[in-house]
């Protein structure tokens, strides 16, 4: 079986500083990890993945996520923070192993940024 | 390139009317597709999803319905609209061609309002 964990609702944080929007996961063997984004009303948007390799993945708008096998984690990052970057944020697992093309989704971290 | 359309944008139905939202895909073949609900702007909960033509898999027993009438359409349905029924309705696919590491690419959703 494949989850995902996101363990916070809402992540604050003021324009320019660093952001972290955390998550974790569980499966049977090497997992394929996704982050996406969702602005109000509107569908959701891929920001980046990991499959294998690097453990630092860059993707979209600035936005980076870190591998981390130990502690079945992959938050997602960034250095300097935009109010642009206000939104939803999903982290999603899809364990290749399962056979399944299902990926599961977190609750969500809503992510706001202040001027 | 791939694109996903999704329509209509929002809509508003009386209880006991019934539902048709439709979502084709452009650009790609054979694709697995999917539907989610997402209610107060949180988790995605996955309603049906499908693999291939005529083939629907129910993952939450409710109102709804599913059909995949053409490769690359996916219809959701209800003959009898329930004020629970509200909410936003994503639809998704992701390519099998491409690989088990495929992200979802996701529609712009459907606001569905039953008053």
């Amino acid at each position: 079986a494949q989850s995902v964990a996101q363990p916070e609702d809402q992540v604050n944080v003021a324009e320019g500083n660093p952001l972290t929007v955390k998550c974790t996961y569980s499966v049977s063997g090497n997992p394929y990890l996704f982050w996406y984004v969702q602005y109000p009303n509107r569908g959701l948007q891929f920001l980046l993945k990991y499959i294998t390799g690097d453990n630092l993945v860059k993707g979209s708008y600035g936005f980076e996520a870190e591998f981390n096998k130990s502690q079945t984690s992959f938050h997602l990052k960034k250095p300097s923070a935009l109010v642009s970057d206000s939104a939803l944020y999903f982290c999603a697992v899809r364990d290749p192993a399962g056979g399944s093309y299902i990926p599961t989704f977190g609750r969500g971290t809503s992510l706001i940024v202040h001027p | 390139s791939q694109t996903i359309h999704q329509w209509p944008a929002t809509l508003v139905q009386p209880v006991g009317s019934p539902l048709s939202l439709e979502c084709t895909v452009e650009g790609t073949s054979n694709p697995n597709l999917y539907w989610y609900r997402q209610a107060a702007g949180r988790g995605l909960q996955l309603l049906f999803y499908s693999v291939g033509i005529g083939q629907i898999s129910s993952e939450v027993p409710q109102n709804l319905s599913a059909s995949r009438p053409q490769d690359r359409q996916f219809i959701l349905s209800s003959k009898k609209l329930l004020l629970s029924d509200s909410g936003f309705y994503l639809c998704a696919w992701i390519g099998i061609g491409l690989g088990m590491n495929t992200e979802a690419f996701f529609g712009q959703g459907t606001r569905l309002t039953v008053v």
